[in-house]
Order: C-alpha cells, then sequence, then structure tokens
C-alpha cells in the first residue's frame, strides 16, 4: 500500500459525458501527478501540481482539466469523453517538487462506451 | 532527457538473481538513472534511483557503469511476485519530476 488513494476504482460511462477522478496524495507529499495508461500509449504524463499550483504539464488534452485543493487532494476532469480516453488513470505523490520518489496510487480504470 | 533503451522481455528462474540492463549512453551529469516496475495494472512501484554510485536497498541494487552510458538493476533473489514490467528512467536531478517518461519497460518473468 502506497498511501495514495484514488476513487472511484472503476468507472462506466458513454461518450460526450464529464467524469471526475479523485485522488488523496500521502500524508505530507505536496506534489500530486496525474498519468494516463492505454493498453497503446503506455504511461502518458498528464499534469503535477504542488501545493496547490500547476507545475508541470504533459500531454494533456484540452477538455481534460485537473486541480489540488487546500487540503492537498487532487481531482482530474475529463469531459466531452470518446472512446480513445478508456484507460488507466494513476496518480502520484512525492514530498517535493522534484519528486525523486513518486507513490502511485491504485488507479482508475475509466471504460467509455 | 536522455533516452533510455532496455530489453522488451526478459526470464529469470525463482530464486536465482534477475538483472535487468539499461542503456543510456547520452546521460548527462545531472541526470539521475531510476527504477519503477509495475505488477499488472497496479500503479507503478519506486524501486532505487542513483547519481554515480551503486546503490542498495531493501528490493534491489543498481549498479552503473563508471561512464554512467548503462546501468543494472538487480533483484538478488528473484520470486514470482517480481514478475513485473520494470522501467529505467532517466532525470534531470533538479528539475520537475513530472516529465519523467516511462517508455516500454523491461517484462520481467521469474519463472518456478
Amino acid at each position: 500500500d502506497s498511501g495514495v488513494t484514488q476513487t472511484p476504482k472503476h468507472l462506466i460511462t458513454a461518450t460526450g459525458q464529464r467524469v471526475t477522478l479523485r485522488c488523496s496524495p500521502r500524508s505530507g507529499d505536496l506534489s500530486v501527478y496525474w498519468y494516463q495508461q492505454s493498453l497503446d500509449q503506455g504511461l502518458q504524463f498528464l499534469i503535477q501540481y504542488y501545493n496547490g499550483e500547476e507545475r508541470a504539464k504533459g500531454n494533456i488534452l484540452e477538455r481534460f482539466s485537473a486541480q489540488q485543493f487546500p487540503d492537498l487532494h487532487s481531482e482530474l476532469n475529463l469531459s466531452s469523453l470518446e472512446l480513445g480516453d478508456s484507460a488507466l488513470y494513476f496518480c502520484a505523490s512525492s514530498v517535493g517538487l522534484q519528486g525523486y520518489e513518486q507513490y502511485f496510487g491504485p488507479g482508475t480504470r475509466l471504460t467509455v462506451t | 532527457d536522455a533516452k533510455t533503451t532496455q530489453p522488451p522481455s526478459m526470464d529469470c528462474a525463482e530464486g536465482r538473481a534477475a538483472n535487468l540492463p539499461c542503456n543510456h549512453s547520452t546521460i548527462s551529469g545531472n541526470e539521475y538513472v531510476y527504477w519503477y516496475r509495475q505488477i499488472h495494472s497496479q500503479g507503478p512501484q519506486y524501486i532505487i534511483h542513483g547519481l554515480k554510485n551503486n546503490e542498495t536497498n531493501e528490493m534491489a541494487s543498481l549498479i552503473i557503469t563508471e561512464d554512467r552510458k548503462s546501468s543494472t538493476l538487480i533483484l538478488p533473489h528473484a520470486t514470482l511476485r517480481d514478475t513485473a514490467v520494470y522501467y529505467c528512467i532517466v532525470r534531470v536531478a533538479h528539475t520537475n519530476a513530472g516529465k519523467s517518461t516511462f517508455g516500454d519497460g523491461t517484462t520481467l518473468t521469474v519463472k518456478p
């Protein structure tokens, strides 16, 4: 158990819908990272927040957005969902900005039908 | 960040040492080598990292060549639970961790 929690574990929704994935980092960790893992693209970095501020962006679509709240939990919002958005979404956390050791949550499996 | 090359798959007998190689010939002086692993659809798990000296922790040992162009992750006594995809990542030490690129990794299969 990494100490990072993600909800929900599974999510099934239809194309065009919007969903919110939630992540609670390990106690004391200030950085939160979101990753997408699909079968054909491997693990792709989406975005990082550090102490409430966005600090790095990866291959995140404009239909996706995220935020980190004062209690340091984070939410990833996915809108206008397409079939290709079906994937595992992982959240990770680390103590600092550099993230020498990132601790990953169990992931949310999103299925878009 | 430097690119890494890993073999796509490897087998290892249970109880034997698993040696996973990683080539990072374009590594810069301030780039660390990190290893993570991912057991079937679970979240990746941090294993170890190093700059130039060999490192050891309770999970594994990391051997980095003197020219730093390659490294080897050693699992001293592999068990069936070590079957996973192992990712070698090279990243500048003080830049933002978010942009780590995981690549395709090596699928290690530990056999009884």
